[in-house]
């Protein structure tokens, strides 16, 4: 199995612009969870969905971040528009199932808003 | 603020030697789990410990829970180079087993 993907893997971009982050899940597994990694805040969860249905996005700092899971084997992170504050690694990890609790992660994308 | 706090914040050893890493938090829990995080990749899973176990091993890890204290302990025995990554400990809050929430991490460097 190729694990969790994510891409892109790095990602520099100017403030003001859009940035769609993806990821594909360990095929056959339910839940994706987003986080974000920061020196200062550490790793935040921002918004899970088991199958493919958003559950919990309280994580998610503001309106300017979305996310969607359009089935089973993708999912998209999208900030508009990026600050220099969203400066973090992003990461993706799916789980096989509700009652299972191990996280995958994937390798994560690095982003840098300038 | 996080739910969990490891401590210490870093930790220096030399190959051979055992490392002990604390975790604090703050809530009742499902369960605890242990990650490790590799520089510049994502995090790995070790280990797991439900609330009503007081102890697990797996190969060269050693996990400590007490509920009493909020407190558990990973041990990681004869330690190698290859150990060297940072270390968080992971807690499902009881009632939200799919939100884990993550301590702010040990840096462990073990060197030759």
């Amino acid at each position: 199995d190729a694990g969790v993907i994510q891409s892109p893997r790095h990602e520099v971009t100017e403030m003001g612009q859009e940035v769609t982050l993806r990821c594909k899940p360990i095929s056959g597994h339910n839940s994706l969870f987003w986080y974000r990694q920061t020196m200062m805040r550490g790793l935040e969860l921002l918004i899970y969905f088991n199958n493919n249905v958003p559950i919990d996005d309280s994580g998610m700092p503001e309106d300017r971040f979305s996310a969607k899971m359009p089935n089973a084997s993708f999912s998209t992170l999208k900030i508009q528009p990026s600050e220099p504050r969203d400066s973090a690694v992003y990461f993706c990890a799916s789980r096989l199932g509700q009652n299972q609790e191990t996280q995958y992660f994937g390798p994560g994308t690095r982003l840098l808003v300038l | 603020s996080q739910q969990g706090e490891e401590d210490p914040q870093a930790l220096s050893i030399q190959e051979g030697e055992n490392a002990t890493m604390n975790c604090s938090y703050k809530t009742s829990i499902n369960n605890l789990q242990w990650y490790r995080q590799n520089s510049g990749r994502g995090l790995v899973h070790l280990i797991l410990i439900r609330s009503n176990e007081r102890e697990k091993h797996s190969g060269r890890l050693r996990v400590t829970l007490d509920t009493s204290k909020k407190s558990s302990s990973l041990l990681i025995t004869a330690s190698r180079a290859a150990d060297t990554a940072s270390y968080f400990c992971a807690t499902a809050p009881t009632g939200t087993a799919s939100k884990l929430t993550f301590g702010t991490g040990t840096r462990l460097q073990v060197t030759l």
